[in-house]
């Protein structure tokens, strides 16, 4: 089974307008970590946002927030107010078990936003 | 810059040939990871190093690949006698620390290509 499922190849949204990209995860292990990447076309990997497991308040980051649904292992990413700069490619990531052990990744949803 | 530094950007070289490619983490970032990227995909993992000791290195494809970390700093990620499935992007990333949620800042990528 796919640890991290991004099931959208590809999304559009209007120009301001609010879009959520989905993500969910599998795993038994109660201690781990969510984590949100962007790559533009560049192709750098730039860190957006972060949920842990035990993490009471849903993680906010500017225009970037985690809708986090822990008993549906769900961690869905919302952008508000979309920008023409937003358009990339956005991974989820999970990290199982205490301490920095590795990411996973999903297949990635392809964003576009449109003017 | 005081980002992820990867060396050389670029890499073309003949099937059965030895590469290096080097990574230099964001200074005193305790934790380094490599990961290969195929494209249209999220990062794979690869292998990690707290300091200079190898945690993990279950996602090495096979005994081809190397990593070392020697003074805990610079790391080389070595593929002996390459073949063509080797080609892809190698990310190194790292992070501050070993606490769980610490994101991963990821260099810019080596792209290998194997003729």
């Amino acid at each position: 089974a796919q640890k991290i499922t991004q099931t959208q190849p590809g999304m559009f949204v209007q120009e301001k307008e609010a879009v959520t990209l989905d993500c969910t995860y599998d795993t038994s292990d109660p201690s781990y970590g969510l984590f949100w990447y962007k790559q533009p076309s560049s192709g750098e990997m730039i860190f957006l946002i972060y949920q842990g497991s035990y993490d009471q308040q849903n993680a906010t980051e500017g225009r970037y927030s985690l809708n986090f649904q822990k008993a549906r292992k769900s961690a869905n990413l919302v952008i508000s107010a979309s920008q023409l700069g937003d358009s990339a490619m956005y991974f989820c990531a999970m990290r199982e078990g205490p301490g920095n052990t590795p990411l996973v990744f999903g297949k990635g949803t392809r964003l576009s936003v449109i003017a | 810059g005081a980002g992820v530094s990867q060396s050389p950007r670029y890499k073309v070289t003949k099937r059965g040939q030895d590469v290096a490619l080097r990574c230099d983490p964001i200074s005193g970032h305790v934790s380094l990871y490599w990961y290969r990227q195929a494209l249209g995909q999220g990062p794979e993992f690869l292998t990690y190093f707290n300091y200079e000791a190898q945690q993990d290195k279950s996602g090495l494809p096979n005994d081809r690949f190397s990593a070392e970390r020697p003074e805990g700093s610079i790391s080389t990620l070595t593929i002996q006698r390459t073949e063509q499935r080797d080609s892809a992007m190698y990310r190194c990333a790292s992070s501050l620390s070993r606490e769980s949620n610490q994101p991963q800042h990821f260099g810019d990528g080596t792209r290998l290509s194997i003729l």
